[in-house]
């Protein structure tokens, strides 16, 4: 069962930072807080995940809280190209248990 | 360096017919997952091959089998086709140790009729 909460949709200018959050409360000390984004028709593509600290890759930047009950995905300047499903997934840490319990995600659409 | 990759991208299978469905790893990955994905929803978890052996299931009726050959590259089969095994099989590919990136492949999509 997905153990994540996040918003149904959401807008974005073009050129602006998209940020999408995600809510992960029930999240254990082990579990990584991953993020993949999902283009109509395609697969999954990893863009980012992390444990505790904030994590940055040229794609996008993590920002986990202190808690670890919620992370938000930044990403820096959307075009038009990022308009797709993004999902916030919460996955063990322990050897064999990397397995992926996607949501519903947050439809993300940039608008010119 | 290849990515993930499956085959075929499309096929059309008769209910009642079997299908076998192919996944190649990234390069260096030993571990191979599985995933349904239906038409507006999230992929669900089929199951994990690891070392040639199924290592987790998700919850999917014993129509679906897999396999691992000594190579990690991996193989998804359904018997029995029903008109909802329409979907969009979906194979990831990771290191067996848990934090690491898991990448996806594009899928194939498979249409009973």
């Amino acid at each position: 069962d997905a153990k994540t909460t996040q918003p149904t949709s959401m807008d974005c200018a073009e050129g602006r930072a998209a940020n999408l959050p995600c809510n992960h409360s029930t999240i254990s000390g082990n579990e990584y807080v991953y993020w993949y984004r999902q283009i109509h028709s395609q697969g999954p593509q990893y863009i980012i995940h992390g444990l505790k600290n904030n994590e940055t890759n040229e794609m996008a930047s993590l920002i986990i809280t202190e808690d670890r009950k919620s992370s938000t995905l930044i990403l820096p300047h959307a075009t038009l190209r990022d308009t797709a499903v993004y999902y916030c997934i919460v996955s063990s840490s322990q050897t064999g248990a990397n397995n992926l319990f996607f949501g519903t995600g947050t439809r993300l659409t940039v608008i010119p | 360096d290849a990515g993930v990759t499956q085959s075929p991208t499309h096929l059309i299978k008769t209910r009642g017919q079997q299908v076998t469905l192919r996944c190649s790893p990234k390069s260096g990955h030993d571990t191979v997952s599985w995933y349904q994905q239906a038409l507006g929803q999230g992929p669900q978890f089929i199951f994990q091959y690891y070392e040639e052996e199924e290592r987790q299931r998700g919850n999917f009726p014993d129509r679906f089998s897999g396999h691992q050959f000594p190579n990690y590259s991996s193989e998804l089969n359904v018997n029995a086709l029903l008109l909802g095994d329409s979907a969009l099989y979906l194979c990831a590919s990771s290191f067996r140790t848990g934090g690491n990136t898991i990448y996806f492949g594009e899928g194939s999509w498979l249409t009973v009729v």
